[in-house]
């Protein structure tokens, strides 16, 4: 069974880095595109990024690119994603979801989110 | 702002049926496969719908997808309370060459 674990609830300030983790299991995590999926407070879902794992290759949203990084692990299964400089705006749900592929497929394994609170 | 257009809520009364709509444009549904995802209160999204009308292992069959042109529904026959949650729709955007969402529909069971 597929499970992507996700870390917990966040609580920053402004300016201050973060980075948040996506543990998978139950397959082989290198074989597989794994991204990002933003709900902000009362609002829709907003794709993030991706990452291969197998070979590190990244795509970003382009209202993500330059303000997030997305990264991985093989050894221990695990995706992140970082900010170098938190702001308000960033305060939103924060899912990672793992594709049938990069292109026209759906997300069909979610994690159970992590809630980033930036707040001074 | 989501690029795909979906009506904010929708209700009904245990065992009626309820559609949403969802409109987009050439570049994403027009030429893409449409995908529906369910999020239960205080849960991840999880989906509901593939590949237009295709419904994963364990989605009851009350549940059914369509498309034509650059829209889709999504139809919930003999509706429950359980399936009182929010639904979106999503498709691959090709000059965004990433994925887009709706931006959700609120569905109630009075």
């Amino acid at each position: 069974e597929v499970q992507l674990v996700q870390s917990g609830a966040e609580v920053k300030k402004p300016g201050e880095s973060l980075k948040i983790s996506c543990k998978a299991s139950g397959y082989r995590f290198s074989t597989y595109w794994i991204g990002w999926v933003r709900q902000m407070p009362g609002k829709g879902l907003e794709w993030v990024a991706i990452i291969y794992p197998g070979d590190f290759d990244t795509r970003y949203s382009p209202s993500f690119r330059g303000q997030v990084t997305i990264s991985a692990d093989t050894s221990i299964s695990t995706a992140y994603l970082q900010w170098n400089s938190l702001k308000a705006s960033d305060t939103a749900m924060y899912y990672c979801a793992r594709p049938q592929g990069y292109g026209d497929y759906p997300f069909d394994n979610w994690g159970q989110g992590t809630l980033v609170t930036v707040s001074s | 702002q989501s690029v795909l257009t979906q009506p904010p809520s929708a209700s009904g009364t245990p065992g009626q049926r309820v559609t949403i709509s969802c409109s987009g444009s050439s570049s994403n549904i027009g030429s893409n496969t449409v995908n529906w995802y369910q999020r239960l209160p205080g849960t991840a999204p999880k989906l509901l719908i593939h590949r237009n009308n295709q419904r994963p292992s364990g989605v009851p069959d009350r549940f059914s997808g369509s498309k034509s042109g650059t829209s889709a529904s999504l139809a919930i026959s003999g509706l429950q309370s359980e399936d009182e949650a929010d639904y979106y729709c999503a498709a691959w955007e090709d000059t965004l060459h990433g994925w887009i969402f709706g931006g959700g529909t609120k569905v109630t069971v009075l």
